[in-house]
């Protein structure tokens, strides 16, 4: 069964360094997305993206944060300058659009720390 | 802005029970879906919900779209210990894609 992967599994990084994640969508779904969880928290929406462009993005989202889809197959999140506040568990999730779209399937998430 | 709060926050329960949780929301969701998180893992989807009304059952899961469409219902038969996790609704802000989950419902089967 195909499913949503994510690398690195974790991510240990210094205050103030950018960090990529890179998640790999099913291959034919068309909507992609990142949710963060915070430790003991609920999962919060970030971004959603769709035909090479953001489609929503939440408050958290600000100038820090960005997606790309460089190839037809990954999707990355990155942040620029990470803060102290950033460590979470990011996840990766993708849909297939129209009568599929609302079945958003995630990926495993990679854990970002920030020391 | 739209919230989804989940109840029971916990619940301990004996293995064979069945479990019921539910979620509520202030505004309509014309989606629901279920989720269930394991310790670092990412949620999986359990059950989609598209109509108001609607029952879906998957295995031993039942769950079930609220007429309201400001409610749904998860429940659980026969609960194994394999059972164990987080359980999160979730649904699209009206008109978007933006997904809001609830505050989770953490289950724990005691054998």
């Amino acid at each position: 069964e195909p499913e949503v992967t994510q690398t690195p599994s974790h991510q240990v990084t210094q205050m103030g360094q950018e960090v990529i994640l890179r998640c790999v969508p099913i291959s034919n779904h068309l909507y992609f997305y990142w949710y963060r969880q915070i430790l003991g928290q609920k999962v919060e929406f970030l971004v959603s993206f769709y035909n090479n462009e953001i489609s929503e993005k939440s408050e958290i989202f600000d100038d820090q944060f960005s997606v790309e889809r460089p190839d037809g197959s990954n999707f990355t999140l990155k942040i620029r300058s990470t803060k102290l506040e950033d460590s979470a568990m990011y996840f990766c999730a993708s849909s297939g659009g129209g009568g599929m779209g609302p079945r958003q399937y995630f990926g495993p998430g990679t854990r970002l720390t920030v020391t | 802005g739209q919230q989804l709060n989940q109840s029971p926050q916990s619940m301990f329960i004996q293995e064979g029970e069945d479990v019921s949780m539910n979620c509520t929301s202030s505004s309509i969701f014309n989606t629901w879906l279920w989720y269930k998180q394991e310790p670092g893992e990412g949620p999986v989807l359990l059950i989609a919900l598209y109509k108001a009304g609607e029952l879906t059952s998957n295995g031993r899961l039942t769950a079930q779209f609220g007429i309201t469409r400001k409610d749904s219902f998860l429940n659980i038969s026969a609960s194994i210990p394999s059972d164990v996790g987080i359980y999160f609704c979730a649904g699209p802000a009206a008109g978007t894609y933006k997904y809001i989950f609830g505050t989770g419902t953490r289950l724990k089967v005691l054998a």
